[in-house]
């Protein structure tokens, strides 16, 4: 069973440009959530995607989007880039079961670290 | 606003001692509770779990209290370990926010040998 893994491992970036980061989802997972964390904070959801849709979004721009594919693994774009995108951008990764089902835990990847000069 | 608050950025404890980290919330809708664990340079894992029709949940030398009349759970580690040495953060979901989590900024625990 493979953990979650995201890449790249870093990026830097200029203000104004777009960045596209990666997630693929532990093995039987349907879901994957995006988080943001800045330097001295928690993890802020950014949104879900559950079977190939917007599942639940968080106070972030639209500049901020995403996308999941059949296989479940999922990008996170960013555009417009602002110097307050620095951050870690972590996936997480779960298993959704019907709805009313019980909340399960997410399990996170090690995730981006983005640097907006 | 912080609707999940851990006031204390940094614990130090020594080696066999008990560890307890605490967290306030705010939001009453809150039903279900979270501790997750985050190394250097690793995502974040998951902890232990607790869900608002329980006061307490144990697993190993891991035990999470909730007081739901003051909006606060805390996080006890007995005996405390030098690998126990992380940033532990506390999340809370409700119903109706699905499978998404709001996380505290973190608390910072040295374990010294």
């Amino acid at each position: 069973e493979t953990g979650v893994t995201q890449s790249p491992t870093h990026l830097i970036k200029t203000r104004g440009q777009q960045v596209t980061l990666r997630c693929s989802s532990q093995s039987g997972h349907n879901t994957v959530s995006w988080y943001q964390q800045a330097l001295g904070q928690g993890p802020q959801f950014i949104f879900q995607y559950y079977r190939e849709e917007e599942n639940g979004r968080g106070n972030f721009p639209p500049r901020f989007s995403g996308l999941q594919f059949p296989n479940y693994s999922s990008e996170l774009n960013v555009n417009a880039l602002e110097l307050d995108d620095s951050a870690l951008y972590l996936c997480a990764s779960s298993l959704k079961g019907p709805a009313g089902g019980r909340r399960n835990e997410q399990f996170f990847g090690p995730g981006t670290r983005l640097t907006v000069l | 606003d912080q609707q999940v608050k851990q006031n204390s950025p940094s614990l130090s404890v020594q080696e066999g001692r008990i560890s307890i980290l605490n967290c306030d919330y705010t939001n009453s809708m809150f039903d279900y509770f979270l501790w997750y664990k985050k190394y250097p340079a690793e995502g974040p894992t998951f902890l232990i779990s607790i869900s608002s029709i329980k006061d307490k949940n144990e697993d190993g030398r891991f035990t999470v209290f909730l007081n739901k009349s003051a909006k606060h759970l805390s996080l006890h580690i007995v005996p405390s370990q030098p690998g126990d040495s992380a940033v532990y953060f506390c999340a809370a979901s409700f119903y109706n926010y699905g499978q998404n989590f709001v996380f505290g900024p973190g608390t910072r625990l040295s374990v010294l040998p």
